[in-house]
């Protein structure tokens, strides 16, 4: 069956540190995956977007890899902040790329 | 740019009413409009996706009779749920996306809280 999966558990990091989210898929061959940010009570809003033949892609704090052979993606956030706390989801085009799936999400808190 | 609105963001009904949900795109024409759910501590789940001026497609195990969806215009859709009953109670997010986007990049509205009593 597909799945994709991020850790449930919340995670806490101290300001100023790296925070490292991972999502695993099993079953798709997405042609790319996409990074939200969600907070609580609002809608995702978009982050970063990587292609199948990316490695990698930065965006300010944020960098996001791809590996297809891993079926897995990292979202990094660096210098983390409290301002940065939220959930944050990984989504894959599906159905020809006209969909999204999306993850469970983590959700990140960074403390002071 | 590509701000999409959602009217109401919160509605508490009564068991049995049925409740409508508009879901905007300000300053861009939606060609395509996706309509989700999400329960507390859960991920968004498509329910539907609908084409301006056609019949809306819906997810499996999702009642089109019981979601009714209309996208009349480029920058208007409309989710409503009919005979609303407690378990309905949800998060509904809309997206649109417009044709010739990058990466059919979807834009996310802020959401509609409803409460069925």
């Amino acid at each position: 069956s597909q799945k994709i999966e991020q850790n449930s558990e919340a995670l806490n990091i101290q300001e100023g540190k790296t925070a490292t989210l991972t999502c695993n898929y099993t079953n798709y061959s997405p042609a790319y995956l996409q990074w939200y940010r969600q907070d609580p009570g609002r809608g995702p809003v978009f982050l970063l977007l990587i292609r199948e033949n990316e490695k990698e892609k930065r965006k300010e704090r944020l960098k996001v890899t791809f590996d297809t052979t891993l079926k897995q993606s990292l979202f990094h956030i660096t210098a983390s902040q409290p301002a940065d706390s939220a959930t944050y989801l990984c989504a894959l085009t599906t159905g020809g790329g006209n969909k999204l799936t999306f993850g469970t999400g983590t959700q990140l808190k960074v403390e002071l | 740019g590509a701000v999409v609105s959602q009217h109401p963001s919160r509605v508490i009904c009564k068991s049995g009413t049925s409740v409508k949900i508009e879901c905007r795109s300000l300053d861009f024409q939606a060609t395509t409009m996706f309509w989700y759910r999400q329960f507390p501590k859960q991920s968004l789940m498509l329910m539907a996706t609908s084409n301006e001026g056609s019949k809306a497609t819906y997810e499996q195990g999702v009642e089109k009779d019981k979601f009714l969806i209309n996208h009349a215009s480029l920058t208007l859709s409309t989710l409503t749920v009919t005979s609303a009953h407690p378990e309905d109670s949800s998060f509904y997010i809309c997206s649109a996306r417009t044709s010739g986007g990058l990466y059919n990049e979807q834009f996310f509205g802020p959401g509609t809280r409803l409460t069925v009593l």
